[in-house]
C-alpha cells in the first residue's frame, strides 16, 4: 500500500492567481498522477508525471496551464495557474499499486 | 479523457434488493477495477478484475468482466443504506501500464 499525503487540502483563491498542489508519497514510485474530479463529475486524468522527464498530459490539459513538477521518487507537484471560476474542483494526486490505485485526499479548490 | 460509459446514470433501490451497475470501455485492458465514493469524501478500492479473468466475488459484491463485448457489471446484493454512493469503474490500459482511467459513475440511492 502507498500513505500520499497532499496540501492544501482546500483553498479559496482568486481568479487569475496561481495554486500549486503539493504531494507526497511515503515510498519510492516511477509514476504519480493527477486527476481533476468537477463537482458532480467523474475523476479526469490530467497527467502523468515521471520522474526525471517532462509529464505527459492527456487530451484537452496543456503544461502551460497545469505545470508539474517531479523532482525525485516520492514528490510532484500540480499548478493550477491563471485560474478562473470553471477550474473549481477536487485536484486528486495518485499512485498505482499492485491490486489498486492509491489516492491522496484531495485539494478542494474554489475560484472566486 | 474517458473511457467509457456505466449505466444507469443513477440508481434507485430498497434497502434489501439487488443493484447491478455497468460499464463498458473501448480499448483493450489490463484489468478493471471499481471504486466506491461516498459523498464529499475519498475513493474505496472495492475489487479488481485482471483481463484473463470472467468473474470475481467479494462479500456482497460480484463483478463479471467481458473483454469480446468490453463490458463488465457490479452487482450488490442485498443492498443496505450505507452502500448509497457513487460507483467507479477504472480501467488500467493494455497500452500503459498503470494509468487508469475512471468512468463516469453510477450513483446509487439505497431508500431504507
Amino acid at each position: 500500500s502507498a500513505v500520499i499525503s497532499q496540501k492544501p487540502s482546500r483553498d479559496i483563491c482568486q481568479r487569475g492567481t496561481s495554486l500549486t498542489i503539493q504531494c507526497q508519497v511515503d515510498s519510492q514510485v516511477t509514476m504519480m498522477f493527477w486527476y481533476r474530479q468537477q463537482p458532480g463529475q467523474s475523476l479526469t486524468l490530467i497527467a502523468t508525471a515521471n520522474q526525471g522527464s517532462e509529464a505527459t498530459y492527456e487530451s484537452g490539459f496543456v503544461i502551460d496551464k497545469f505545470p508539474i513538477s517531479r523532482p525525485n521518487l516520492t514528490f510532484s507537484t500540480l499548478t493550477v495557474s491563471n485560474m478562473s471560476p470553471e477550474d473549481s474542483s477536487i485536484y486528486l494526486c495518485s499512485v498505482r499499486g499492485r491490486t489498486e490505485a492509491f489516492f491522496g485526499q484531495g485539494t478542494r479548490l474554489t475560484v472566486v | 479523457s474517458q473511457q467509457g460509459e456505466e449505466d444507469p446514470q443513477a440508481l434507485s433501490i430498497q434497502e434489501g434488493e439487488n443493484a447491478t451497475m455497468n460499464c463498458s470501455y473501448k480499448t483493450s485492458i489490463n484489468n478493471l477495477q471499481w471504486y466506491r465514493q461516498n459523498s464529499g469524501r475519498g475513493l474505496v478500492h472495492l475489487i479488481l478484475i485482471r483481463s484473463n479473468e470472467r468473474e470475481k466475488h467479494s462479500g456482497r459484491l460480484r463483478v463479471t468482466l467481458d473483454t469480446s463485448k468490453k463490458s463488465s457489471s457490479l452487482l450488490i446484493t442485498a443492498s443496505r443504506a450505507a452502500d448509497t454512493a457513487s460507483y467507479f469503474c477504472a480501467t488500467e490500459l493494455k497500452t500503459s501500464y498503470d494509468k487508469v482511467i475512471f468512468g463516469p459513475g453510477t450513483s446509487l440511492s439505497v431508500i431504507p
